[in-house]
């Protein structure tokens, strides 16, 4: 089993939908990311967080750590927020980050 | 104020080579981290290191592969005598402290090396 899972692991929303994308982990963690990997392969860090609830813009990520689970909200979405989501995490003191598998998000116009 | 910087963007070796991959992290980061990307696969850390030092190489293959962080200029991932199963994307990650601080910082990311073995 893996130390992070992330579901869906693919989605596909017309336009405008609201999208959640959910993150588990297993293991204690000392703060969670949120990632943006486009088709060109690059990675943006969107969200670092170890409670509670941050939002940017549309995007909006919460944490709950007693049910160690994660989500990440994108409100109105649009096709440029295709992209796959990465769900990372550090576990205890380390300072790598230990990653799901990602979740393909695909937003038709 | 320049990002991460990874070079080269691509790169292909035949089988037995040596492959070169080096990253300059962001203005003010000494932390640099080492990840790679299997083909279908999420990212799995490799290496992470400081001015220097080697501080966590537990996600590295014991063999023929290294990495540097010298007091002057970028950090290399070296992978010697290069096999089919190395083609992967490499990403480097610099923040600006670790967790000797006491707490985590984001990790800015570069655009990756993508690695093609013939």
């Amino acid at each position: 089993k893996n130390e992070v899972e992330q579901s869906p692991q693919n989605l596909t929303a017309q336009e405008g939908e609201f999208i959640t994308i959910n993150c588990s982990y297993s293991v204690g963690i000392s703060a969670l990311h949120w990632l943006q990997q486009h088709p060109g392969g690059g990675i943006v860090s969107l969200f670092m967080l170890s409670s509670g609830k941050k939002k940017h813009g549309r995007l909006i990520a919460t944490i709950n750590i007693q049910e160690k689970h994660s989500s990440l909200h994108i409100t109105a979405s649009h096709p440029r927020d295709s992209a796959v989501y990465i769900c990372a995490v550090n576990e205890g003191s380390q300072g790598n980050l230990i990653f799901g598998k990602g979740t393909k998000l695909s937003v038709k116009p | 104020n320049a990002g991460v910087m990874q070079n080269p963007r691509h790169l292909v070796r035949r089988r037995g080579q040596e492959a070169r991959l080096r990253c300059s992290p962001m203005k003010g980061h000494s932390h640099v981290y080492w990840y790679r990307q299997l083909p279908e696969e999420g990212l799995k850390f490799m290496v992470y290191l400081q001015k220097e030092n080697i501080i966590d190489e537990s996600g590295m293959p014991k063999e023929r592969f290294s990495a540097e962080f010298p007091k002057e200029g970028p950090s290399i991932l070296r992978i010697q005598q290069v096999v089919r199963g190395d083609s992967a994307a490499y990403f480097c990650a610099s923040s600006p402290i670790g967790r000797t601080a006491g707490s985590n910082q984001p990790q800015h990311f570069g655009d990756g090396t993508r690695l093609s073995i013939l």
